[in-house]
């Protein structure tokens, strides 16, 4: 069936480190891939997201672009900040389906 | 963005009690909202789909008649844990959905964190 896999955690980097949180998901058809972003306490935020092959989501210095050959959407960013300091999720949701499919979540600290 | 507004934030109960927890679309209409149970250090576990004006429709495994959902109108959904446990302590999140399968964003309210003692 559909799944999202993605990178366990967790994860710490220091400040300004580069980051990258695997993302890898098998589904049919061609879904809308999601970066969701929890700070400590609350809810879920959406950070990113893409809606066909070769977009990339961008937001906040993060990026993501949907690789339909590899089924991927790594999540990037060039220079980490204390305040990044979260647990990301990707998902997806297929075409027709409103649905969200989660990843297990990445849990990332960063240290000043 | 849109804004979905979930209340409480936080609450405590007795065991054997039941608890509502309310989540609302401030400026969209939702006909379909869903309700998420987030153990410790995991990933969000879909309990049900709830749409405007029909039954929900649950997951696997989850207890339909401890957690009442209803959908009463295009802007609120409910969910009641009922005769609440220890075990039923957890983070509970809803989404919201636009109208129509065509919408790609779900919005979140801010989670419920609900202690049982």
């Amino acid at each position: 069936g559909d799944s999202v896999t993605q990178m366990e955690g967790p994860v710490t980097l220091s400040e300004e480190a580069f980051l990258t949180i695997n993302c890898t998901y098998t589904a049919t058809g061609y879904p809308s891939l999601f970066w969701y972003v929890q700070y400590p306490g609350e809810g879920l935020q959406l950070l990113l997201k893409a809606t066909k092959a070769d977009d990339k989501g961008s937001n906040k210095g993060f990026e993501a672009t949907y690789r339909k050959e590899t089924t991927s959407f790594h999540l990037e960013k060039g220079s980490v900040q204390v305040s990044d300091s979260a647990v990301y999720f990707c998902a997806y949701k297929g075409r027709g389906n409103e649905k969200l499919t989660f990843g297990t979540g990445t849990r990332l600290t960063i240290i000043p | 963005g849109a804004v979905v507004s979930q209340h409480p934030s936080r609450v405590i109960c007795k065991s054997g009690t039941s608890v509502k927890i309310e989540c609302r679309s401030l400026d969209f209409q939702a006909t379909t909202m869903f309700w998420y149970r987030q153990f410790p250090k995991q990933s969000l576990m879909l309990m049900a789909t709830s749409n405007e004006g029909s039954k929900a429709t649950y997951e696997q495994g989850v207890e339909k008649d401890k957690f009442l959902i209803n959908h009463a109108s295009l802007t609120l959904s409910t969910l009641t844990v009922t005769s609440a446990h220890p075990e039923d302590s957890s983070f509970y999140i809803c989404s919201a959905g636009g109208q129509g399968s065509s919408a790609t964003e779900a919005f979140f309210g801010q989670g419920t964190r609900l202690t049982v003692v």
